[in-house]
This record gives structure tokens, C-alpha cells and sequence, in this order.
């Protein structure tokens, strides 16, 4: 199976939106809800942001969004922060029965 | 509160079986319908889904890592154990135990802290 696929790195300024894609297939992203995004700082274990394309557990922020369309789900972080600094993973559920992640992307706070 | 703390040697040999432990604390493991994950990720790269694990038992693998890779229970000491043999320097990485909140496969809520091992004569 092939790692779904994002951008090495995007950036924005405090206060700012800035958007991570995540590309699948049909055979993954395109065919189920089951897309989640983990938030990664240096040094620690991934922790969960989105699951489900636009569910958020409890305590994470609403400034954290994600949506789908066709094969590609997306992130967006508002009103950006500077400890929103971090390394950015989608995942998805896949049709064999197994996830896959993105390469991860790293989201720098100018 | 659920915990996972993952263990085993820092240090593999080329060829060699690498064995990994994940104890779970807060919570009995066939305390509810979970899947089990084992993520790994090598200095400075990416993530990758090793498998999961029912609490029943059944196993799901990442293709890649399927002919090499075992998870398995045991309930009555609380840990999950990972072996994956025929180890390369490829397989160096940090080693991570998780769970969801509830019965998914798709998504892990809780993680482990991990533990790196790296591979080398």
C-alpha cells in the first residue's frame, strides 16, 4: 500500500488559516469516512486531532477542522498559533483491511 | 486513565528477531472491544501503521511487514508484544503502542511514549 500524500511543509503567520491536503485513493480516503489527522511535536507521541474527516475528540481545539472530498482530505487550522508548530499526519482506513499515513507535513509559525 | 508504556531492548542485531512489549495501566486490556496499534516511525521520517490487534486476538497487518511481524496478548499481564523478525537497519525507529477511545480500528486516541530501537552490529 502506498503512503497517502502531502505537502513537505506549509507555513503561515499567527492568526492565520493554513490548510494540509492528504491525497488516497478510491480504495481508501475516497472510499470511506474514516480519515484522522494527528498533531506531532518534536520529541513526542502523535496526538490525535480529527477522526472520522471532521470529528474532534474532547479538549482539542475548534480550530481545528477537517473535511473530504473525493480522495483528498484536508486540515485546516485557524486563527494559527505558534504552538501549532508541529508535524501534521493524515491517516486513513483502507479497503484490505489495514491504515495508511501520509509522509506527514511540517507546519512552520512565521 | 489509560496508560501504555512500550519496553524492550534499544539495540538489535542485523538478522535477529526484535521483541517489544506495550504494558497497559488504568485499564484491563478485554475491558472493552479495542484494537491495539503498533505505529513506528525511523528518525526524522514519517509514520507507518504496523498492524493492530483485537483484544480477541485477530490480527491485521500492514502488508509490507506482514510475513515478519506477530502481535499478540496476554491479558493476565496486562501486555501486548510485538516481534518482528529478520531485522534490517531499515527497521530502526521509534516503536509505538496505542489505542482509540472506543471500538475503532481507524483512529488511536491513546499513545504510548515509544521507544527507539535501533538496529546495527
Amino acid at each position: 500500500q502506498s503512503a497517502l500524500t502531502q505537502p513537505a511543509s506549509v507555513s503561515g503567520s499567527p492568526g492565520q488559516s493554513i490548510t494540509i491536503s492528504c491525497t488516497g485513493t478510491s480504495s481508501d480516503i475516497g472510499y470511506y469516512n474514516y480519515v484522522s489527522w494527528y498533531q506531532q511535536h518534536p520529541g513526542r507521541a502523535p496526538k490525535l486531532l480529527i477522526y472520522e474527516v471532521n470529528n474532534r475528540p474532547s479538549g482539542v481545539s475548534n480550530r481545528f477542522s477537517g473535511s473530504k472530498s473525493g480522495n483528498t482530505a484536508s486540515l485546516t487550522i485557524s486563527g494559527l498559533q505558534a504552538e501549532d508548530e508541529a508535524d501534521y499526519y493524515c491517516s486513513s482506513y483502507t479497503s484490505t483491511i489495514t491504515l495508511v499515513f501520509g509522509g506527514g507535513t511540517k507546519l512552520t509559525v512565521l | 486513565q489509560l496508560q501504555l508504556q512500550e519496553s524492550g531492548p534499544g539495540l538489535v542485531q542485523p538478522s535477529e528477531t526484535l521483541s517489544l512489549t506495550c504494558t497497559v495501566s488504568g485499564e484491563f486490556i478485554t475491558s472493552g472491544f479495542y484494537y491495539w496499534g503498533w505505529i513506528r516511525q525511523p528518525p526524522g521520517k514519517g509514520l507507518e501503521w504496523i498492524g493492530s490487534l483485537f483484544h480477541s486476538g485477530s490480527t491485521y497487518y500492514n502488508p509490507s511487514l506482514k510475513s515478519r511481524v506477530i502481535l499478540s496478548v496476554d491479558t493476565s499481564k496486562k501486555k501486548l508484544s510485538l516481534k518482528l523478525s529478520s531485522v534490517t537497519a531499515a527497521d530502526t525507529a521509534v516503536y509505538y503502542c496505542a489505542r482509540p477511545a472506543v471500538t475503532s480500528f481507524d483512529y488511536f486516541n491513546y499513545w504510548g511514549q515509544g521507544t527507539l530501537v535501533t538496529v546495527s552490529s
